[in-house]
């Protein structure tokens, strides 16, 4: 079984000053990790991966997130946010042979100008 | 090359009626997921079809609840004689190969249901 805990239900935060955005997992295989980001009344967009090799992935728009196997941990990080990054951030982890996609319960990104 | 398409967008049913969502993957996508978010609650696992095949559906309530993915046309999620715990945000999603290589999902938009 899997699970996902995203530590911090809303994280407001300046314009222009680095975010972080917690998630730690659990699982008894081998994961894959994800963050989603879900603007409001819309569907879920990915962010980024991880599936193996480097535990740092990145995105196109400024996002990483490092894979730490020894902390169970995915966290979400951005140097200087911006006030379209205002949104609802998921973190989700599936195994290796799993259909299914484990969700956290979500952070709320407010960017305040 | 469109998303994930889903409709409606909102629907509203009075309690003990039938709900319909329809769910279109991305062209060249064969397998469907769909998932159920209930307010203040990351998205919840329902079921995973391929065409004309239910797959897993270990998340599907037992009752009230179906899904279908026929050869041709949408993915169709029914729910019978609804209730006020059914309202939520439904979303679909589709991928072209299966999930347990990592590929990951495209998420449809979703339908919010109401029921009143």
């Amino acid at each position: 079984a899997q699970s996902v805990t995203q530590l911090d239900s809303q994280v407001p935060v300046f314009e222009e000053a680095p975010v972080e955005l917690r998630c730690n997992y659990s699982s008894s295989v081998s994961v894959y990790l994800f963050w989603y980001v879900q603007y409001p009344n819309q569907g879920l967009q990915l962010l980024l991966k991880y599936l193996s090799g480097s535990t740092l992935v990145e995105s196109i728009n400024g996002f990483e997130a490092e894979f730490n196997k020894s902390q169970t941990s995915f966290h979400l990080r951005k140097p200087s946010v911006h006030i379209s990054d205002t949104a609802e951030y998921f973190c989700a982890v599936t195994g290796a042979g799993s259909y299914q996609l484990t969700f956290g319960k979500g952070t709320k990104l407010s960017v305040i100008p | 090359n469109a998303g994930v398409m889903q409709n409606p967008r909102h629907l509203v049913r009075r309690r003990g009626q039938e709900a319909r969502l329809r769910c279109s993957p991305m062209k060249g996508h064969s397998h469907v997921y769909w998932y159920r978010q209930l307010p203040e609650e990351g998205l919840k696992f329902m079921v995973y079809l391929q065409k004309e095949n239910i797959i897993d559906e270990s998340g599907m309530p037992k009752e009230r609840f179906s899904a279908e993915f026929p050869k041709e046309g949408p993915s169709i999620l029914r729910i019978q004689q609804v209730v006020r715990g059914d309202s939520a945000a439904y979303f679909c999603a589709s991928s072209p190969i299966s999930p347990d290589t990592g590929y990951g999902y495209t998420f449809g938009s979703g339908t919010r249901l109401t029921v009143v």
